[in-house]
């Protein structure tokens, strides 16, 4: 979508293991998001990024770790997985004038 | 706290004809109000983006109203199409833009 994807597309796993999601822009970028979407809430933030190796915490942070270590990518990582973790995660980036576009999602199931 | 709640949930409609969708917010400060489409299965894709100095925004078909005085706004939607079938989603933006507060959603779908 617009030059951002999200690798996988889908992924079961297993409760206790460690999952990462990656989301990779090709149009540089500054700033990065990775949210997740479940029924009945609104998308919430789980951390950002303002810049290579700059993040910071979002709303539903606890058990979510990331990492930019280039401007085009983004990772997610679920250190130890939960059943709570299962949910479509989106990545968006933020362009000019304040506008966002977000990629096509990763549906995660952890079982 | 910052809420975005938007009404209806869902919502069944007859292709060709019209409909609003509303969403009323308690997000401060204010910087924008964003309207997006979320087809099944993708992520959401902007629809409008409007300032606290604008009223009414279009896009095609689709017409978002805002009125900030009583924290309110609406996207109309004229003589729908079965590919408007989607959840819409109301977002609210503050801290310049860079914190969203997002609604639930109003899932609608367009039928024959």
């Amino acid at each position: 979508d617009a030059g951002i994807t999200q690798s996988p597309r889908h992924k079961v796993t297993e409760t206790g293991t460690p999952v990462t999601l990656r989301c990779h822009q090709t149009e540089n970028h500054r700033y990065m998001y990775w949210y997740r979407q479940d029924p009945g809430h609104g998308l919430r933030l789980i951390h950002y990024s303002y810049g290579v190796k700059d993040t910071d915490k979002g709303e539903v942070s606890d058990g979510y770790s990331v990492s930019r270590s280039k401007t085009e990518d983004f990772l997610l990582t679920l250190e130890s997985a939960t059943s709570s973790q299962t949910s479509v995660y989106f990545c968006a980036i933020r362009r000019g004038q304040g506008g966002y576009t977000f990629g096509s999602g990763t549906r995660l199931t952890v079982v | 706290k910052n809420q975005v709640e938007q009404s209806p949930q869902s919502l069944i409609i007859l292709e060709g004809k019209n409909c609003t969708l509303q969403c009323n917010y308690t997000v401060s400060p204010f910087s924008n109000l964003r309207w997006y489409k979320q087809d099944t299965g993708r992520g959401p894709v902007s629809l409008t983006i409007m300032t606290f100095s604008e009223n009414t925004k279009s896009n095609g078909r689709y017409t978002a109203t805002l009125d900030a005085d009583t924290k309110q706004s609406s996207l109309h939607i004229t003589a729908s199409q079965l590919s408007d079938s989607a959840s819409y989603i109301c977002v609210v933006s503050t801290g310049g833009g860079n914190k969203l507060t997002f609604g639930t959603g109003t899932q609608l779908k367009v039928e024959l």
